[in-house]
């Protein structure tokens, strides 16, 4: 099975500033016959299910804000969130969908600083 | 509007089982697969199996085989998850989640049900 490790744990950022958070799975998720890498990234709010922010490690779901973006190939993925807002509070999870079964990242806590 | 609406929390005693429904609207039922995923407190979400609604096809993570069943009524617009031989640890959120399209990401999510096991 495909592990999904994320980086760091938690973080803190100031209001405007820049957050990032890293993935790495265990084994490439990038599908040569379409050239397409099988990664997600989720935002979740205490007492609410997670909401899709990215997929297709790079493609923004329709509605959220183009402040979050996605980036990287293969093993390695990161989500920014260029200028952090309060709303953007939570905890952050990475999830492949390369092969059964899926799984997710440990999660990342932002918070502000 | 998509929209999946899940049953209510549960309370269970050890070796019980519990069915948790997953109503969905706004989109072809039948041309979907529904995934559900469980999250423990403070924990990262475990996925534990998904059912393709047309073709009646169902996979299971291999730690729920033989505990585990999902089902759906076509004509209700329903996927149920059933868990049986429930254990403390099985003490979750449980979440219905659609995936978008044939092998594509989790788009849309029910808003969670509780299930509690405890003696």
């Amino acid at each position: 099975d495909i592990v999904m490790t994320q980086s760091p744990d938690s973080l803190a950022v100031s209001l405007g500033e820049r957050a990032t958070i890293n993935c790495k799975s265990s084994q490439s998720i990038l599908h040569r016959s379409n050239n397409k890498n099988y990664l997600a990234w989720f935002q979740q709010k205490p007492g609410q299910p997670p909401k899709l922010l990215i997929y297709w490690a790079s493609t923004r779901e329709a509605g959220v804000p183009d402040r979050f973006s996605g980036s990287g190939s293969g093993t390695d993925f990161t989500l920014t969130i260029s200028r952090l807002q309060a709303e953007d509070v939570a905890v952050y999870y990475c999830q492949h969908y390369y092969v059964i079964p899926v799984a997710f990242g440990q999660g990342t806590r932002v918070e502000f600083k | 509007q998509v929209h999946l609406v899940q049953s209510g929390a549960e309370v269970k005693k050890p070796g019980a089982s519990v069915k948790v429904s997953c109503k969905t609207s706004g989109y072809t039922f039948t041309r979907s697969t529904m995934h559900w995923v469980r999250q423990a407190p403070g924990q990262r979400p475990e996925w534990m199996g998904w059912i393709n609604v047309g073709y009646d096809d169902t996979r299971y993570l291999e730690k729920f085989q033989g505990r585990l069943t999902i089902t759906c009524d076509k004509s209700a617009g329903t996927a149920y998850m059933e868990l049986s031989r429930l254990k403390s640890e099985d003490t979750a959120v449980y979440f219905c989640a659609r995936e978008q399209w044939v092998d594509g990401a989790f788009d849309i999510w029910g808003q969670g049900t509780m299930v509690t096991v405890s003696s």
